[in-house]
This record gives C-alpha cells, structure tokens and sequence, in this order.
C-alpha cells in the first residue's frame, strides 16, 4: 500500500534558526496536505498543493512539492516559539478499485529553544 | 473550533470491554474520518464514510466497527479492548467524498481512550 515517509521525525532548534521538514510518498500523488499539530491539540490543515513543482508561501512558511510529485517540503524563515508542534503531511494517490486514499506521514515534531 | 464536535473526551475502561466514540461532523459535511493517534505516532487511518455509505479502509482492526448515520454523525465502536488500544481517537470531517482532491479535513479534539 502507499507509504508516505517523513523526516526528521524530531527537530530541536534555536529560536530564529531555520527549520525543515521533508516527505516522500512511494507513489505519485494527487495532491499534498500539511497539517500542524500544537501539544495537546489536533491537526489544523495548512495548505494543499496539487500542481507539479508547486511552491506556495504563507509568512515565514514556504511548501513545496516536487516535479514528479512524490516529495514536498516545508521550510520555516526565523523560527518562533509559537512554531512549536508537530508537521504532518498527508499525500492523497489513487489505491485501486476508482478510489483515492489520504496517508498521513508520521511528523516530524518541532521544539524550539527561546 | 473547527466545528467537530467527539465525545466523550477522555474515557477510561478495562481489557475486554466495549466502548463507544461517537463524532458530530460540520455542518454540511458529508465526509467523516476516523484516525488513530498513538503515543509519538503519526495518524492511523481507520474508515472513511461520505453520506452515510463507507468509502475507504484503513488499517482497522476486526474488533473496530464503525458507522455513519442518516443525521451524518458517526460512531466508532471498539470492542473486547487490549492495552495496546490506547489511543488518541481523532475523528476529521470534510465536505468532500474520497476522491482525488479530499480538500482540508476538519478534525475534532478527539477523545483520549485509556485501557487499563
């Protein structure tokens, strides 16, 4: 079945360090999703990128995903402590029988040192 | 608030019991998801229903049943519990059915299931 890895699975920065995390799926997908899960919360949806090579900006966060759509990154500029929590990305790809299946990847949990 | 509403909240039971989660989806949406959080684990997909009718599987286990209702809420049910079930239960809900674009998944707080 579709698997979608995700790396680093832990990330300790300096408050205004830079920080990324990557996915790759080991199929093509459709469209990617990113999440954001703050301690004690649940995931609240990002972004969705559908188009090859796609880059999207939100402030300090930058999305991509990659031409043959089977990789996407998230790069955080300057990281804050409200950054804290943990990126989960979530690739949708066909899984047979005229369906589509959403896998999540298992995050990469952020801390970020003041 | 995201508009998903899960209870209960926390819930704690015994090996071999049965338990009931239960999940208002948005208003308007068909879609609901079940996910299952483990401790520093990613989201387990168990079952997706859109209007009423499963839609996809995931890797749900035999002793996990679930439901989608004419009112569009769904219950999760869990059965002849194991300490390995404990779990965090997160259900999503979005208006769109499983396709090539899901759209965002709107996920409720969910409810922490302790098995002692």
């Amino acid at each position: 079945g579709q698997q979608v890895m995700q790396i680093p699975q832990y990330q300790h920065v300096q408050e205004g360090e830079d920080f990324t995390t990557y996915c790759n799926s080991s199929t093509t997908l459709s469209n990617i999703q990113w999440y954001k899960q703050r301690p004690g919360g649940h995931p609240v949806f990002l972004i969705q990128l559908v188009k090859s090579g796609e880059v999207k900006k939100q402030k300090r966060l930058t999305f991509q995903f990659g031409e043959a759509k089977k990789n996407s990154s998230l790069h955080i500029t300057a990281t804050q402590t409200t950054d804290v929590g943990t990126y989960f990305c979530a690739g949708t790809a066909y899984s047979g029988a005229g369906s589509y299946q959403l896998t999540f990847g298992k995050g990469t949990k952020l801390s970020v040192i003041p | 608030d995201s508009g998903v509403t899960q209870t209960p909240k926390h819930l704690i039971t015994a090996t071999g019991q049965r338990v009931t989660l239960r999940c208002s989806p948005r208003s308007g949406d068909l879609s609901v998801y079940w996910y299952q959080q483990s401790l520093d684990q990613g989201l387990q997909f168990l079952i997706q229903y859109y209007n009423g009718e499963e839609r996809a599987k995931g890797n749900i286990l035999e002793r996990f049943s679930a439901q989608q209702f004419p009112d569009l809420h769904s219950e999760l049910n869990l059965s002849s519990l194991e300490l390995g079930d404990s779990a965090l239960y997160f259900c999503a809900s979005s208006p769109h059915p499983a396709g090539e674009n899901t759209g965002e998944l709107f996920f409720g707080e969910g409810s922490r299931l302790t098995v002692l």
